[in-house]
């Protein structure tokens, strides 16, 4: 079983809908969790970044953390063509797992107009 | 300010060749990373270094991997000799701070044939 696992997808939406990513991690030593977006041949961008369970928003991107769950979110907002991308969550430990992300497998998303 | 720079962004090579890959991170960004990913994956971790340290090369085949980052700036990262398997993208990122936010280059793509 791997450490982080996320649906695949791919999931295609209309233009303007709400979108949820998720992923699910069985290593309790993760404290951070992050969301990056890659658009084709491109690297992975950072979106979104936290440390703590519960929800933080950043304009039409809102990232969930549920600890005692092991499980994470990503909401998107009124969806546009531009967000069409592979999704990518990534956790990093701490102490001697600091520095190491370990990532999803991705979720490719397309936003039709 | 430039993101992290990799090059080439393309390569395309027989097998048993050898190959390299170069990355120039974020200026003042101590920490430098290596990353492979498979068509449909997320990548993973190859390679940590801190300044020109390799703090960590678990994931590294050293059997016909490599890598180097004199100076602690530059780094590079050769396979020899290739396999079939190799081909995939070879990613870079760079790092600066506790958070340890890691910034991506767009990558290289290797095909071998």
């Amino acid at each position: 079983q791997k450490e982080v696992e996320q649906d695949p997808g791919p999931l295609s939406v209309p233009e303007g809908a709400i979108v949820s990513l998720n992923c699910t991690y069985s290593n309790s030593a993760f404290q951070y969790f992050m969301w990056y977006r890659q658009y084709s041949r491109k690297g992975p961008e950072l979106l979104m970044y936290t440390y703590s369970s519960g929800n933080k928003e950043d304009g039409r991107f809102t990232a969930q953390v549920d600890k005692s769950s092991k499980y994470i979110s990503l909401f998107i907002r009124d969806s546009q063509p531009s967000d069409s991308a592979t999704y990518l969550c990534a956790m990093q430990g701490g102490g001697t797992s600091y520095g190491k992300l370990t990532f999803g497998q991705g979720t490719i998303l397309t936003v039709h107009p | 300010e430039a993101g992290v720079v990799q090059s080439p962004r393309y390569k395309i090579i027989e097998k048993k060749q050898p190959v390299a890959f170069w990355c120039n991170p974020i200026s003042g960004h101590n920490t430098l990373y290596w990353y492979l990913q498979n068509l449909g994956q997320g990548p993973e971790l190859l390679i940590r270094y801190e300044n020109e340290e390799a703090v960590d090369d678990s994931q590294l085949p050293k059997d016909r991997f490599s890598a180097e980052r004199l100076k602690g700036v530059d780094s590079t990262l050769k396979i020899q000799p290739a396999e079939l398997g190799d081909s995939a993208v070879y990613l870079c990122a760079s790092s600066l701070g506790v958070e340890n936010i890691q910034y991506f280059g767009a990558g290289t793509r290797l095909s071998v044939l």
